[in-house]
């Protein structure tokens, strides 16, 4: 069984559209994350969420939305997408909250493109 | 930015080496991670290593922290071509619990 799954696997689509992307975690854990992977390999915590409660907000356009129904779930909902949003966006959750004191588990990634 | 830096960007060895990889971060962390990516998908946990702790083994691998230089290594023995990866190591940030950090990584190739 897949811990953390995300859909869809790849997502291409025109500037200008909106899109979500789905998580979902079977290890009964508490936080989930959404990760931004550039083509460099760099990557960057987006959110975090604890018990639905989000608790890490960084520096990301107000176009890009998580929520969370449920502490099992976390999408993402991107709107007005541009070229630059081009890129692995991944999923990961973790046991209790704060991100470094706990081992993260991770999806196997959504690569979005922008045509 | 309190973010891991990896060293070297690449590194390609035989079956068999030892593989080293380093790490350097810039403030004070309560705990470091170390990751592997294989190509194509998400990221694994390997081993976690707290601030207070100076050494850590985990069959093959070998983590070290010295806090005073702010930088970690990533030994692997006896190398696989399976190991064959990108490997990340992730920090946190001592007075913000929130905060968690990843490098760019070292890719890493073994050669059969």
């Amino acid at each position: 069984d897949t811990a953390v799954s995300q859909t869809p696997k790849y997502l291409v689509t025109q500037m200008g559209n909106d899109k979500s992307i789905k998580c979902e975690q079977n290890l009964g854990h508490d936080t989930m994350y959404w990760y931004k992977q550039d083509s460099k390999k760099f990557l960057k915590i987006m959110f975090s969420y604890n018990n639905k409660e989000l608790i890490i907000n960084e520096t990301v356009p107000n176009r890009f939305s998580p929520k969370s129904p449920d502490k099992a779930h976390l999408n993402l909902h991107i709107n007005s997408l541009e070229l630059g949003d081009s890129a692995v966006y991944f999923c990961a959750s973790s046991q209790g909250w704060g991100g470094g004191n706990q081992p993260q588990h991770f999806g196997d990634g959504t690569r979005l493109s922008i045509l | 930015s309190q973010q891991g830096e990896e060293d070297p960007q690449a590194l390609s060895i035989q079956e068999g080496e030892n593989a080293t990889m380093n790490c350097s971060y810039k403030t004070s962390i309560n705990n470091l991670q170390w990751y592997r990516q294989n190509s194509g998908r998400g990221l694994v946990h390997l081993i976690l290593i707290r601030s207070n702790e100076r050494e850590k083994h985990s069959g093959r691998l070998r983590v070290t922290l010295d806090t005073s230089k702010k930088s970690s290594s990533l030994l692997i023995t006896a190398s696989r071509a399976a190991d064959t990866a990108s490997y990340f190591c992730a920090t946190d940030a001592r007075y913000n619990f929130n905060k968690f950090y990843f490098g760019s990584g070292t890719k890493l190739n073994v050669k059969p």
